[in-house]
């Protein structure tokens, strides 16, 4: 995951806001993840955003794209304290369609 | 469908020793891959098959060897385990689908928890 950066943890206040960031290198990029991983599972995919867009937004999630700069960053309202995770962002590649790249995750914990 | 599976849940073993970690997957996807999660490093991939009937190294293959048994089933199998085998292993499978994401989205399995004594 040494071409996709990440914070590695997240402090916020149960009702406010999150932000979790991600910078990549490749700007052949086809597809990026976000991926949410709960304690003792496995990865789950959260939501993913196509390289010619610059905004997604689903329920409480935004993804914003920032491609010029290759910055990446996923957006929680309303915080909850079931949304203690680690977050991976991830990049396909238009070189290697097969792999995905991932970032080494952000630990987000939730303050009362 | 149960998705994509993995056994065991949890192994121990001693240094030398060898196992095999099995992953099967009911999407009808064609590949498969296998992940090593460690603290604070992410998830590595260590093999991945692209299809039935291929194999190839990711980015960390040492002291691993894969077998694409099927289309289902994809197993990784630690010869001589060392204690920097210590790890959780995820196995995962992608595939495009005509509807929904559409995009060789990767679909995890739970984990194998494995400490090398």
């Amino acid at each position: 995951g040494e071409d996709v950066e990440q914070s590695l943890f997240l402090s916020v206040r149960e009702g406010d806001s999150s932000v979790i960031n991600c910078t990549y290198t490749d700007s052949s990029s086809t597809y990026l993840y976000w991926y949410k991983q709960e304690p003792g599972a496995g990865l789950q995919l959260l939501t993913y955003i196509f390289s010619n867009m610059d905004m997604k937004q689903d329920q409480r999630l935004t993804v914003l794209l920032n491609k010029k700069d290759k910055h990446l960053s996923l957006r929680i309202a309303d915080t909850q304290t079931g949304d203690s995770a680690i977050y991976f962002c991830a990049e396909r590649r238009y070189s290697s369609a097969s792999k995905i790249i991932f970032g080494s995750g952000t630990r987000l914990s939730i303050r009362p | 469908n149960a998705g994509v599976t993995q056994t065991p849940k949890f192994q121990v073993l001693k240094t030398g020793q060898s196992m095999t970690l099995q992953c099967a997957q009911d999407m009808n996807h064609n590949s498969m891959y296998w992940y090593r999660q460690d603290p604070g490093m992410g998830l590595r991939l260590i093999y991945y098959s692209a299809s039935e009937g291929t194999t190839d190294k990711g980015e960390v293959p040492n002291g691993y060897n894969v077998s694409r048994l099927n289309k289902r089933e994809f197993s990784l199998r630690l010869e001589s385990a060392a204690p920097s085998q210590t790890s959780v292993y995820f196995c995962a499978s992608s595939g495009r689908t005509s509807g929904g994401i559409g995009t060789d989205t990767q679909y995890f399995g739970p984990g194998t928890r494995l400490t090398v004594l």
